[in-house]
């Protein structure tokens, strides 16, 4: 069965420092998400991403993060600077069109910052 | 305003017990998905079930089964003869027509021990 794929499964970085999380998509799917859930509490959405562009974001998004498909496999999501509040499961997903026919998601990077 | 509630924080049962774990939704939309996705400790995010707001039939996959009613805007999930397996997190979740279904909002999940 098609997966999402999430590299690496968890990142240990210090406060300050730029991360990149890598995640491949099924490769018929369209949309691409990102997701966090900070320890014990519960998944909030983070951004949508089609045809190369935003789609929708939410106020978590803000100017440190930012997300690219720099190639035909991967997409990424980039912290520029982390701050220990950003420790958390980032999940990413992807759709084969929009949400209403589901969502599959990878099993997670875990960013720890120190 | 919370627009997925978990009301149930934690739940332990013993094994072979039949446990519900209950699901409330708020949204100004007419169409609509649901969904429940179980997270077991090692941490991914495994799907469940989709529902979409037209379709109140009841649903059964083996020892799983859900309760959609729109009347009380819930949809409740069951488990019957729960297993030790069936310990993990379990998240209820929104998907809207006004956000293109681009989102998914979660409740803050529900978690289930099963004891032996």
């Amino acid at each position: 069965e098609p997966e999402v794929t999430q590299t690496p499964s968890h990142q240990v970085t210090q406060m300050g420092q730029e991360v990149i999380l890598r995640c491949v998509p099924i490769s018929n799917h369209l949309y691409f998400y990102w997701y966090r859930q900070i320890l014990g509490q519960k998944v909030e959405f983070l951004v949508s991403f089609y045809n190369n562009e935003i789609s929708e974001k939410s106020e978590i998004f803000d100017d440190q993060f930012s997300v690219e498909r720099p190639d035909g496999s991967n997409f990424t999501l980039k912290i520029r600077s982390t701050k220990l509040e950003d420790s958390a499961m980032y999940f990413c997903a992807s759709s084969v069109g929009q949400g209403i026919y589901g969502y599959t998601f990878g099993s997670g990077t875990r960013l720890t910052v120190v | 305003a919370q627009k997925v509630t978990q009301a149930q924080t934690e739940i332990s049962v013993v094994e072979k017990e039949d446990v519900t774990l209950d699901c409330v939704y708020e949204t100004r939309d007419t169409t609509y998905y649901l969904f429940w996705y179980k997270q077991p400790p090692s941490g991914e995010l495994v799907f469940l079930i989709r529902r979409n707001s037209f379709d109140e039939q009841n649903e059964i996959s083996g020892r799983y089964s859900w309760n959609f009613q729109k009347s009380t805007s819930s949809f409740n999930f069951t488990i019957t003869a729960s297993q030790v397996v069936d310990s993990a997190v379990y998240f209820c979740a929104l998907s809207e027509a006004w956000s293109g279904y681009s989102t998914l909002t979660f409740g803050k999940g529900t978690m289930l021990l099963v004891s032996p």
